[in-house]
């Protein structure tokens, strides 16, 4: 079965400064990442995803992550965090049952603390 | 109106109480899932539907039964709730291929 692992309970920085996420997947085959972000009292949101093509993936709120193959990775980045950016970040993959039925596995999740 | 709505939002039970939490949708997707959410392990799948008349055990079903009432509702029931049954949970939907959820506000379940 496909997993993610979010190895960070929580990531401290700045504002102003960049900051990055950490998620490592172990899949069989090509692999089908996303990143979603939790504000508190709030479902998850979509911020990006990774099906095929280059690298370097942008998404929502200046947000983007880099898919390492080598080093099966796919890591979530913003050049300058803002104190707003604080929330509960998840990562998850794609993962398709024996029935065919695709579905998302998601990680434990890394709280995001940007102090002011 | 939010695209997946869950109700009720809170609820505080007690042990050996039936319960169901409630998902509609209006997005038009085939696929429904429900997950809870615990702190420290994430997000966990309980039941996943690919429509009306396919309804399948996720990772964690034990305690749990669901229905799909309709192509947009997908109810989740706890027969007989007990204390370990506190956390947040989550119902979702898709379309095709699982290129990405659309989440609900949640449900936060306290049984006591």
């Amino acid at each position: 079965a496909q997993s993610v692992a979010q190895p960070e309970d929580q990531v401290n920085v700045a504002e102003g400064n960049p900051l990055t996420v950490k998620c490592t997947y172990s899949v069989s085959g090509n692999p089908y990442l996303f990143w979603y972000v939790q504000y508190p009292n709030r479902g998850l949101q979509f911020l990006l995803k990774y099906i095929t093509g280059d690298n370097l993936v942008k998404g929502s709120y200046g947000f983007e992550a880099e898919f390492n193959k080598s080093q099966t990775s796919f890591h979530l980045k913003k050049p300058s965090a803002l104190v707003s950016d604080s929330a509960l970040y998840f990562c998850a993959v794609r993962d398709i049952g024996h029935t065919g039925f695709q579905k998302l596995v998601f990680g434990t999740g890394t709280r995001l603390l940007v102090s002011p | 109106d939010a695209d997946v709505t869950q109700t009720p939002r809170n609820r505080i039970t007690k042990t050996g109480k039936r319960i169901m939490l409630e998902c509609s949708q209006t997005k038009g997707h085939d696929r429904m899932y429900w997950y809870r959410q615990d702190p420290g392990l994430g997000l966990r799948l309980i039941y996943y539907s690919f429509d009306v008349k396919d309804i399948n055990k996720g990772e964690i079903s034990d305690g749990y039964s669901v229905s799909r009432q309709a192509q947009a509702k997908f109810s989740l029931s706890l027969e007989s709730a007990i204390p370990n049954q506190t956390a947040l949970y989550f119902c979702a939907t898709s379309g095709l291929g699982a290129y990405g959820y659309t989440f609900g506000s949640g449900t936060r379940l306290t049984v006591v």
